[in-house]
């Protein structure tokens, strides 16, 4: 199947600095790539829908100036944690829209927050 | 709205024994339907989907699930449970005219010896 990559796996941060996670779809362009955040235990939420060239689409609720999505490419979306916080501690995976209907996930950017 | 419910957080089964994790949709228009399997710290594995076709999906790994629209059920089925299926299931539901996915609560399943 296809692969997306996600970059890093792990990071560990102080409160109020930026984090930077990486989504790349390896062998397939993906004109929407998904993120998703997840709480221990608990299911995925939809956070953003990454469309390449132009803006990303916000869930309720989800703060656009701290998640600031980027999809410039057909194979890159990056979500950018602003001035980090420990409550946005979290799982956060990233997918990419495929064909019939698909989505590929990475593996997940388990971020910590000191 | 559309929304999937999976009935059981937590079931346990011997190996080789019957595997059925349950999920329940609710959507007034035709569903596409999706069963993904996430191990320890990692992302989300496609086992099967229903796009409308065959009412019975095959997916990897020996899994299985059908589709039964009188019963607004796609529960997913295993004959014979492996030690390597421990892990989470989540079943989801496409969004209708759209690419977005809606999870279920997810059940963990755990196989013992």
């Amino acid at each position: 199947g296809a692969v997306v990559s996600q970059h890093p796996s792990r990071v560990i941060c102080k409160s109020g600095t930026s984090v930077k996670i990486e989504c790349r779809s390896l062998d397939f362009q993906a004109t929407t790539m998904f993120w998703y955040r997840q709480f221990p235990k608990q299911s995925l939420m939809l956070m953003a829908t990454s469309n390449e060239g132009s803006k990303a689409t916000y869930e309720q609720g989800v703060e656009k100036d701290k998640f600031l999505i980027n999809h410039a490419s057909l194979t890159l979306s990056t979500l950018t944690v602003t001035s980090a916080h420990p409550e946005d501690s979290s799982f956060y995976i990233c997918s990419a829209g495929a064909a019939k209907n698909i989505q590929y996930f990475g593996a997940g950017t388990r971020l910590s927050v000191l | 709205a559309q929304s999937v419910t999976q009935l059981g957080s937590h079931v346990s089964v011997s190996e080789g024994a019957l595997v059925l994790l349950r999920c329940n949709y609710s959507s007034s228009v035709p569903p596409y339907l999706f069963w993904y399997v996430q191990y320890p710290n990692q992302g989300l594995q496609l086992l099967l989907k229903y796009t409308s076709a065959a009412t019975l999906v095959k997916g990897i790994n020996g899994f299985e699930a059908e589709f039964k629209k009188s019963e607004t059920s796609f529960h997913l089925t295993k004959p014979s449970a492996h030690m390597s299926d421990a892990a989470e299931y989540f079943c989801a539901v496409r969004i209708y005219n759209t690419d977005k996915l809606i999870f279920g609560t997810g059940t963990r399943l755990q196989v013992f010896p």
